[in-house]
Order: C-alpha cells, then structure tokens, then sequence
C-alpha cells in the first residue's frame, strides 16, 4: 500500500519568512496530493491539493509542487504570518482504484515574531 | 459554507461499553469516511461509505467496528466494546457532491472530531 514520509516534523520560521514542507510517496498510481491545516482541537482543514496532471499550483500565499518522477511534493508558504502556525499534513490518493487518504506523519510549523 | 458537524466532540467511556459518534456530512456529498488520529500521531483511515455500503476499509477497522446512514443526514460509527487503545480523535469526512465523477474522492472535508477516552 502506499506509503508517505514528511519532513519536517517541526519547523520554526520567522514572521515574514518563507517555509517549505516536503512529502515523498511510495505509490506510482498516486494522482492527488491534498495538504491539510490542523489547528490545536481543531480537524484537518484542507487548504491546497494538486493532480498528477499538474506539476505547480498556487493560492495567494500558499503554493504546491509535484514531481511525479521521484515521487515527491511539497508545500511552499511564503511571507508566513502567526495565524499559519499549525500542524500541517500531506497527503496521497489513487482515485482510480481507492478512496482512503494516506497521510504524512505532520509538521509542526511554528512562526515566530 | 457548508461544514461537516460531529458530536460529541468530547466521549468518556469505561473499557467494553460500547459507544456510537456521530456525524451530519455536507449535504450534497455522497461518500463519507472515518479517519482517527491517535495522540501526536498521524491520521489514519478506517472505512469509506458510499450508497448505504462500505467501499473500503482498514485493518484497523475490525468486527468491533460498524457504520451507519440511519437517515438522510447522519452517519455514525460504532464501536462494540471498547479497548483502552481506542482512545483517539475520531474525524468524520465527506466528499463527492453529484458530478463530480472521477474527483468525487478528492476535496475530502474533514470535521472538528470527536476525542473518544476509554478508561
């Protein structure tokens, strides 16, 4: 089955820095890459996915890219600000033969003043 | 914005009763999952559900474990007799308004959880 790593397991910016998130996933028939936001209590809000089709995507402050050959993606924040301190988690999918999300083990993203 | 509800949001339970968490999905959505996250941990996946059937589930998701659409609205889990490492946060998620055709599992919408503790 399919398999995802993540790294960071924390990460501590400062405000107005950039943060960068990385996922690598072990399943080739993978084609959608969701990134959730987890605030403390809270359940996981997503916030930016890709399909395979695509190799780049961005909103706003937020962007994402994919690399279907070495099977990896990460998630880009730019000009971080406090409220994005959360645990954030990637995420794989194979829709054609699937429907369960599997997810990385989460970073914890703290932006500092 | 249309938003997946839960309750309880907090569950306290002796070892061996059994308990049922609740979930009302977003209303056009037409497949519904359970995920659970143990403390600190990551979330994991237990079953999907579409059209009054299971589509897919977990190792974890054993005879202890049953899911339910009773109405129009609710989805449920049950857990038979809980365990002491049943205790987690058990989210509720749903995707796949109608027409959304190869994608309906994707943009899968997640609850705020429930925290099942099991004495």
């Amino acid at each position: 089955g399919e398999n995802v790593e993540q790294h960071p397991s924390t990460l501590s910016v400062q405000e107005g820095d950039s943060a960068v998130i990385k996922c690598t996933y072990s399943d080739s028939a993978s084609n959608y890459f969701p990134w959730y936001k987890q605030e403390l209590g809270k359940g996981p809000q997503l916030i930016i996915d890709i399909r395979s089709n695509v190799g780049e995507k961005k909103d706003q402050r937020i962007a994402v890219t994919l690399n279907k050959t070495a099977k990896h993606f990460s998630l880009h924040i730019t000009e971080t600000q406090p409220e994005d301190s959360a645990v954030y988690f990637c995420a794989a999918l194979d829709t054609g033969t699937a429907s369960k999300l599997t997810f990385g083990t989460g970073t914890r993203l703290q932006v500092t003043l | 914005e249309p938003e997946v509800t839960q309750t309880p949001s907090h569950q306290v339970t002796q070892m061996g009763q059994e308990v049922i968490l609740r979930c009302v999905p977003i209303s056009n959505h037409l497949y519904f999952y359970w995920y659970r996250q143990i403390l600190g941990q990551k979330v994991e996946f237990l079953v999907s559900f579409y059209n009054n059937e299971i589509s897919e589930k977990s190792e974890i998701f054993d005879d202890q474990f049953s899911v339910e659409r009773p109405d129009g609205s609710n989805f449920t889990l049950k857990i038979r007799s809980t365990k002491l490492e049943d205790s987690a946060m058990y989210f509720c998620a749903s995707s796949g308004p109608r027409g959304s055709g190869g994608n309906k599992h994707n943009e899968q919408f997640f609850g705020p959880g429930t925290r099942l503790t099991v004495l």
